[in-house]
C-alpha cells in the first residue's frame, strides 16, 4: 500500500458522459499530481495542486478539470468523454526522491 | 520539445540472462528516477540518481547516471521472472518539471 488512495479502480462509461476520479494523497502530503497513461503516449502530466491551489498545469484538455479540497483529497473531472480518453489515470504524492503513485483508475469510454 | 527516449521498447529474455536498458535525452537533468510498473498498479520508485557518474545498486539491479546527467542505464544481472514489468525513467529539470519516458516493457521467460 503506497498510502495514495484512488477510487474507483475501474470505470466504464459512454461517450459524451462526465466522470469524477478521486484521490487521497499520503497522510501529511500537501501536493497531488494527476497523470494520464496510455499505450501510445506513456505517462503524461495533467495537473498539480498544492494545499488547495493549482500549482502547475501540463497537457490537460479543457474538458478536464481538477480541484483539491480542504481535507487535501483531490478530484479529477472528465467531461464530454471521447473514446480517446480511455486510459489509466494516476494521482501521486511527491517528495525529494520522487513520486509515490496510487494504483490508478482505469477509464474505458465506449 | 523535451524528450526522454527509452530503449529498447520491448525486451523478452530467458531467466538467468543479463540485460541493460537505456534512457537518453539531449537535456540535462538535476536528477533522474527509475520506476517499475506491474499490470494494474501504479509505478513504484526504484531509485533516484543525482550526481553525474553516480552508480546505485539495488540487489541485482545497477543504475548509472551519465557523467553529463543526460542519460542513464539500468542493468539487471541474472534476470528472474519477478523482474517482469514496465521500467520507466523520469528526468527532473532544475525548474522541478518532471518528464517520463515511454518505458521498456521487460518480460523474463522462466
Amino acid at each position: 500500500d503506497s498510502g495514495v488512495t484512488q477510487t474507483p479502480k475501474h470505470l466504464i462509461t459512454a461517450t459524451g458522459q462526465r466522470v469524477t476520479l478521486r484521490c487521497s494523497p499520503r497522510s501529511g502530503d500537501l501536493s497531488v499530481y494527476w497523470y494520464q497513461q496510455s499505450l501510445d503516449q506513456g505517462l503524461q502530466f495533467l495537473i498539480q495542486y498544492y494545499n488547495g491551489e493549482e500549482r502547475a498545469k501540463g497537457n490537460i484538455l479543457e474538458r478536464f478539470s481538477a480541484q483539491q479540497f480542504p481535507d487535501l483529497h483531490s478530484e479529477l473531472n472528465l467531461s464530454s468523454l471521447e473514446l480517446g480518453d480511455s486510459a489509466l489515470y494516476f494521482c501521486a504524492s511527491s517528495d525529494y526522491r520522487g513520486y509515490t503513485f496510487g494504483s490508478g483508475t482505469r477509464l474505458t469510454v465506449v | 520539445t523535451q524528450l526522454l527516449e527509452q530503449s529498447p521498447q520491448f525486451l523478452s529474455i530467458q531467466e538467468g540472462e543479463n540485460l541493460t536498458v537505456y534512457c537518453n535525452s539531449s537535456s540535462v537533468f538535476s536528477s533522474l528516477q527509475w520506476y517499475r510498473q506491474e499490470p494494474g498498479e501504479g509505478p513504484v520508485l526504484l531509485v533516484t540518481v543525482v550526481t553525474g557518474g553516480e552508480v546505485k545498486k539495488l540487489k541485482r539491479l545497477t543504475f548509472q547516471f551519465g557523467d553529463a546527467r543526460k542519460d542513464s542505464s539500468l542493468h539487471i544481472t541474472a534476470a528472474q521472472p519477478g523482474d517482469t514489468g514496465l521500467y520507466l525513467c523520469a528526468g527532473r529539470y532544475r525548474d522541478d518539471k518532471i518528464i517520463f519516458g515511454k518505458g521498456t516493457r521487460l518480460h523474463i521467460l522462466p
